[in-house]
């Protein structure tokens, strides 16, 4: 059974902290995602990476970085939590070479972001 | 990337069949119709997709007409546990890696 795992389902942190959101996937693939999910606005994409090492800015990219070290994790860094960015955020992953978007996307179970 | 319009609810008694139509007027030539359903505190889960006319698997059926500039989301007699949001989304091939979510459709299954 294909797995997409979040290293925690609640986080609070204080405003300006730095966070880190873990995610693994344990399904060799090539491309992984961080979205943020807000009431009202749908998934909004922040970074994905197509490969290790490698990184794009999705739609709302301020105020976060990633990091993808080896093929199976990607983070992703607030190095300075604000409290606008007390949200859902949603890591996925999906097959295939290059950017081709056609496959099935697996989504991890989320982390709901406090910050105070 | 096709911009997509769906209803933001729908209300359905269990048992019935429920029908979520999707707008995606400048769908690319490439773009798959793809939905994704998403259950309260967990990531959206895929469902079905197809390019045109019908596709159907074990969850839903997927009616996508020759214009392609709309698509039907059928669940067949639908139960409490059908009670989620559904995205519809436009989806490219090789060379375009990002998926697209709007708003979503709530479907609430009514005892």
């Amino acid at each position: 059974d294909v797995k997409v795992t979040q290293s925690s389902r609640y986080l609070v942190k204080r405003t300006g902290e730095k966070v880190f959101l873990e995610c693994v996937q344990d399904m060799d693939h090539e491309n992984m995602f961080w979205y943020r999910q807000d009431p009202g606005l749908g998934l909004r994409l922040i970074y994905f990476s197509y490969d290790v090492k490698m990184k794009e800015k999705g739609d709302i990219p301020e105020g976060y970085s990633v990091s993808r070290e080896k093929k199976e994790r990607f983070s992703l860094i607030l190095e300075s939590a604000s409290t606008n960015q007390t949200s859902m955020y949603l890591c996925a992953s999906i097959d295939g070479q290059g950017r081709s978007s056609y496959n099935e996307q697996f989504f991890g179970p989320g982390t709901r972001l406090t910050v105070l | 990337l096709a911009k997509t319009t769906q209803p933001i609810s729908m209300d359905s008694y269990e048992g019935q069949e429920v029908n979520i139509t999707c707008s995606h007027n400048n769908i690319a030539t490439n773009d798959y119709i793809t939905w994704y359903q998403q259950f309260p505190s967990q990531g959206p889960r895929f469902i079905i997709q197809g390019y045109k006319t019908k596709v159907t698997n074990e969850v839903a059926s997927l009616f996508i007409p020759a214009d392609r500039k709309s698509s039907t989301l059928s669940l067949p007699r639908v139960s409490l546990s059908d009670t989620a949001v559904y995205y519809c989304l436009g989806v490219g091939g090789a060379g375009s890696y990002q998926l697209t979510f709007g708003k979503g459709t709530k479907l609430s299954v009514i005892p």
